[in-house]
């Protein structure tokens, strides 16, 4: 079955612990993101990779990093962990196709809520 | 750069009758068109999306919506209500020609009644 995997699901820690959020996809797809969903400001894209090796900055990446050393999978990483990043978060990824995947889908994970105490 | 407003963080309708929900984007290029729905607990699922051609789009459970260039609008609609649409809908755009950023809206809540 084609799909977007997270890990956690939940998880609720305190301020300054360093955390990895797993995202793993299994479609062969070059392209990843990271969203956080806050009330009121819908999704906002965190970071984003086009391929093994190249991530680059979304609209909120301050206190956040990511890495791309295999296609299929695509962590999240707060090195420091801050209550104003309790949030829902999202992972999706698209394949690049000859359009450059403009007109594909992006297939979201189930989300992984994250507390910061 | 693109933006997307929901009018209406909460819609309310009766079992039956019409859904409407309104999106309206800003883009100074050829947009693609997005809606997608979260019910509880659950991660996005598209509904449907607009990229070129015809611009009334049909999408999953019976949704519909229409682009309209001189609007700069995709509604989202469904003649008839069922309980079981109620959860939060989100519009998105993504400009042609460049990247694969999905900048989206700040949902809106729909509520069905009995």
């Amino acid at each position: 079955e084609a799909q977007v995997t997270q890990n956690p699901r939940y998880l609720i820690t305190v301020t300054g612990k360093k955390l990895t959020v797993t995202c793993s996809q299994n479609m062969n797809h070059e392209y990843m993101s990271w969203y956080r969903q806050d009330p009121g400001l819908g999704l906002r894209q965190i970071y984003y990779s086009m391929n093994v090796e190249v991530t680059d900055k979304g609209d909120v990446p301050e206190g956040y990093k990511v890495s791309r050393k295999e296609k299929r999978n695509f962590p999240l990483i707060l090195e420091s962990p801050s209550p104003n990043q309790t949030s829902l978060y999202f992972c999706a990824s698209i394949p690049w196709g000859l359009a450059g995947g403009q007109t594909d889908t992006q297939y979201f994970g189930p989300g992984t809520r994250l507390t910061v105490l | 750069a693109q933006s997307v407003t929901q009018l209406g963080s909460h819609v309310s309708v009766s079992e039956g009758a019409l859904v409407l929900l309104r999106c309206n984007y800003s883009s100074s290029v050829p947009p693609y068109l997005f809606w997608y729905v979260q019910y509880p607990n659950q991660g996005l699922q598209l509904l449907l999306k607009y990229t070129t051609g015809a611009t009334l789009v049909k999408g999953i459970n019976g949704f519909e919506a229409e682009f309209k260039k001189s609007e700069t609008s995709f509604h989202l609609t469904k003649p008839s209500a069922h309980m079981s649409d109620a959860a939060e809908y989100f519009c998105a755009v993504r400009l042609t020609g460049g990247g694969n950023k999905l900048t989206f809206g700040t949902g809106t809540q729909l509520k069905v009644e009995l």
